[in-house]
C-alpha cells in the first residue's frame, strides 16, 4: 500500500530533551511538509522541502530543524529551544510541490513533553 | 499573505439533516481552495479542492462546495449526514504564485447525533 508512516503515534519527552519524528512516504513524491496541530488553532506550517537536499522555513520554525536526504524521507526534529512542544505533529506530502497539489497526510505523532 | 476565517468552530446537527461549514479566506491574489476532513486522532483526508472552472465542486463522501469569488466564500455543504461524518473539516487555500503552502482555518468540529 502506498501512503505516508509517522512513527511513533505517541512519544513522550522530558524537558530539555530533543526528539526526532519519523515520516517516510512511498507515493515518490517530490514534496514533503511538516504541520503543528494545537487544539482551535488548526494546522500551522513548521517547515517543507521540495526536493531532496533542501526545504524552506514554515510560519513557525523556530526550535525545529529538519533534514532531507533521500526523497522518501523527511525527519523533524523538536529541540529543547521549542517553549511549547506539546502538540500533535503531522507529515504531509505532494506530488511536486505545487499550489494546486492536494497534500497527502500521515497518521500523526502525539508528542507530549513531561 | 492569505488567511482563512472558519465562521463556526462547532456545528450540531441531527442525522439526515443538511448542514452548511462555513469558510471565507482573504488574499491579494487568485488562489486555490480545499477542504479537508480529519476524523479523531488521524490525519486529513481530501474532500474536495476549487482549482478553476465550474464554481460548484463535488467532493467525496456527498459533500460540495460552492466558490464565490465575490464573497471570498467557500462554504462546504451536505444535503443529508451520517453519523460517520462526525469529525473535523479544515478550509485551506494556496496562492497560485505562492507553490504549495498551504493556510489553513481553525476547523469546524461537525457532530452528527442520532
Amino acid at each position: 500500500d502506498g501512503g505516508i508512516t509517522q512513527s511513533p503515534k505517541y512519544l513522550f519527552r522530558k524537558e530539555g530533551q530533543n526528539v526526532t519524528l519519523s515520516c517516510e512516504q512511498n507515493l515518490n513524491h517530490d514534496a514533503m511538509y511538516w504541520y503543528r496541530q494545537d487544539p482551535g488553532q488548526g494546522l500551522r506550517l513548521i517547515y517543507y522541502s521540495q526536493i531532496v537536499n533542501d526545504f524552506q522555513k514554515g510560519d513557525i520554525a523556530e526550535g525545529y530543524s529538519v533534514s532531507r536526504e533521500k526523497k522518501e524521507s523527511f525527519p523533524l526534529t523538536v529541540t529543547s529551544a521549542q517553549k511549547n512542544p506539546t502538540a500533535f505533529y503531522l507529515c504531509a506530502s505532494s506530488i511536486a510541490g505545487g499550489a494546486a497539489d492536494t497534500q497527502y497526510f500521515g497518521p500523526g505523532t502525539r508528542l507530549t513533553v513531561l | 499573505a492569505q488567511s482563512v476565517t472558519q465562521l463556526d468552530s462547532q456545528v450540531p446537527v441531527f442525522e439526515e439533516a443538511p448542514v452548511e461549514l462555513r469558510c471565507n479566506y482573504s488574499s491579494s491574489v487568485s488562489v486555490y481552495l480545499f477542504w479537508y476532513v480529519q476524523y479523531p486522532n488521524q490525519g486529513l483526508q481530501l474532500l474536495l479542492k476549487y482549482l478553476s472552472g465550474s464554481t460548484l465542486v463535488k467532493g467525496i463522501n456527498g459533500f460540495e462546495a460552492e466558490f464565490n469569488k465575490s464573497q471570498t466564500s467557500f462554504h462546504l455543504r451536505k444535503p443529508s449526514v451520517h453519523i460517520s461524518d462526525t469529525a473535523e473539516y479544515f478550509c485551506a487555500v494556496s496562492e497560485r504564485t505562492s507553490g504549495s503552502r498551504l493556510t489553513f482555518g481553525e476547523g469546524t468540529q461537525l457532530t452528527v447525533n442520532p
